[in-house]
């Protein structure tokens, strides 16, 4: 069965803290991407990747990074978290190509305070 | 303007009774079109791709007007699992990259 994981459901972070999302994959995808959604606004994407090593940059990257060293890996990184990134974090993976679903781990709900 | 705009309802719907709804998207260039469900506090989970002849699958039926740019999902005979988020995806690229619609709400009542 399909399955991505995400390191934590819930998490409460102080402003100015250093935040470490984590996904992982068990479906040898070549695509991960990270996604944020807030009401009103639906899923944006942050940042994704085709391969390891590999990023580009979505539609709201600004005070976001990535890591993908490992193919079923992929890290989103908060530098210096603020109150206005306080969201639903959801990671998903596909293969590469366009037209293919897209399965999504459950969800980091982050509250910076 | 978002590049894919659905009514975020919440549509009602008697038990047994059919719901239908919209979304369009602003780039003529996308290549494919899909219809994800997701339900309270939940991740978004594919429901139906979209075909250009249209298609069904059980009580669903997606169709898509490219000439007018829009998306159509129809669910006949509503069951209360069938309470949700729906969110219009369109991808627009050859690498997989998807653009969400911020979903339409359906509550279906006994």
């Amino acid at each position: 069965d399909v399955k991505v994981t995400q390191s934590s459901r819930y998490l409460v972070k102080r402003t100015g803290e250093k935040v470490f999302l984590e996904c992982v994959q068990d479906m040898d995808h070549e695509n991960m991407f990270w996604y944020r959604q807030d009401p009103g606004l639906g899923l944006r994407l942050i940042y994704f990747s085709y391969d390891v090593k590999m990023k580009e940059k979505g539609d709201i990257p600004e005070g976001y990074s990535v890591s993908r060293e490992k193919k079923e890996r992929f890290s989103l990184i908060l530098e210096s978290a603020s109150t206005n990134q306080t969201s639903m974090y959801l990671c998903a993976s596909s293969y590469s190509g366009g037209g293919n679903e897209q399965f999504f781990g459950p969800g980091t709900r982050l509250t910076v305070l | 303007r978002k590049e894919v705009e659905q009514d975020p309802g919440p549509f009602n719907v008697p038990e047994g009774a059919t719901v239908a709804f919209n979304c369009t998207y602003s780039n003529s260039a996308s290549q494919s079109f899909f219809w994800y469900r997701q339900d309270c506090r939940k991740e978004p989970k594919l429901l139906m791709s979209v075909y250009s002849s249209g298609n069904e699958d059980g009580r669903f039926t997606a169709q898509l007007n490219r000439a007018s740019q829009y998306i159509s999902l129809l669910i006949r005979d509503s069951k209360l699992s069938d309470s949700a988020t729906y969110l219009c995806v369109v991808n627009e690229d050859s690498w997989g990259k998807l653009q969400f619609g911020a979903g339409t709400q359906v509550v279906v009542t006994p």
